[in-house]
C-alpha cells in the first residue's frame, strides 16, 4: 500500500539558512499535518490543512510557513535556521471523512542545522 | 487542554513473555480517540491501535491489546507473546473528537531480552 512521502529525508542546513520540506499524502487522502519531534522528546504538532485551508495550528514558530497545495502535497518552509530547529520532521495525512482520527506518518526528514 | 503521561520511561521483558505499558491522560472532553504509536530504531511511527472513548469494548490487534479504563483515564498497552521485533520506542497519544492536533505521551522504551 501506498504511503506518505517525505522529501528530502535527510537535510543538513548552517544557521540562518532556509529550507523546504515536502510531503505527498497517502492517495485519497485529503488532510496533511505536520510534526516536529526533537532528540529525545515525543512528537509536537504543528500545523494542519484540509482542502489547501489551514486547520489547525500549533506551537510553529513564525520564522515557519506551510502550505497545502490543488494536489494535497504541502510543503513546510523554514527560515533563519537556529541550531534549535534540529530535528526529525514528520508527515502524516489521513481523509477527512474516515472518522477514525487516524493519521499514518510519513518516514519523516532528519533536518541538522550547523 | 490534553495531557498524556507515560510515566515508565523503560521497560524490559522476555522474547515470548507478556508485558504491559501504561498510560494516562486528561481531558475534560467526553469524545475523543485513543491512540499507540510503535517507533522503532528507523524511527517510523507506526500506528499499533486505536481506542474510541464511546465504546466499551477495549480494541486488540493480533497480540497487542488495550486496557481502557474511562473513569480513571487510563490507557494501557498489552503486548502478548513479546517478539524481538516489537523492541522500540511506544508513544501513548490522544486526539479530541474533530481536532487535528494528535497530543503524546513521552513514550517509554522497551526492549525485548531473548
Amino acid at each position: 500500500a501506498a504511503g506518505v512521502i517525505q522529501s528530502p529525508r535527510h537535510l543538513i542546513k548552517e544557521k540562518r539558512e532556509t529550507a523546504t520540506l515536502k510531503c505527498y499524502p497517502i492517495p485519497r487522502h485529503d488532510t496533511v499535518y505536520w510534526y516536529q519531534q526533537g532528540p529525545g522528546q515525543d512528537p509536537q504538532f504543528l500545523i494542519s490543512f484540509y482542502e489547501k485551508m489551514q486547520s489547525d495550528k500549533g506551537s510553529i514558530p513564525d520564522r515557519f510557513s506551510a502550505q497545502q497545495f490543488s494536489d494535497y502535497h504541502s510543503e513546510l518552509n523554514m527560515s533563519s535556521l537556529e541550531l534549535g530547529d534540529s530535528a526529525l520532521y514528520f508527515c502524516a495525512s489521513s481523509p477527512r471523512t474516515s472518522g477514525t482520527h487516524e493519521q499514518y506518518f510519513g518516514p519523516g526528514t532528519r533536518l541538522t542545522v550547523t | 487542554a490534553q495531557t498524556v503521561t507515560q510515566s515508565q520511561p523503560e521497560m524490559s521483558v522476555q522474547e515470548a513473555e507478556t508485558v504491559t505499558l501504561s498510560c494516562t491522560y486528561d481531558t475534560s472532553e467526553s469524545d475523543y480517540y485513543l491512540f499507540w504509536y510503535k517507533q522503532p530504531p528507523s524511527r517510523q511511527m507506526i500506528l499499533v491501535i486505536r481506542q474510541e472513548a464511546y465504546k466499551q469494548q477495549n480494541a486488540t490487534e493480533n497480540r497487542f491489546s488495550v486496557n481502557f479504563q474511562k473513569a480513571a483515564k487510563s490507557f494501557s498497552l498489552k503486548i502478548s507473546d513479546s517478539q524481538l521485533g516489537d523492541a522500540a520506542m511506544y508513544f501513548c497519544a490522544s486526539i479530541l473528537q474533530g481536532a487535528q492536533k494528535l497530543v503524546f505521551g513521552q513514550g517509554t522504551r522497551l526492549t525485548i531480552n531473548p
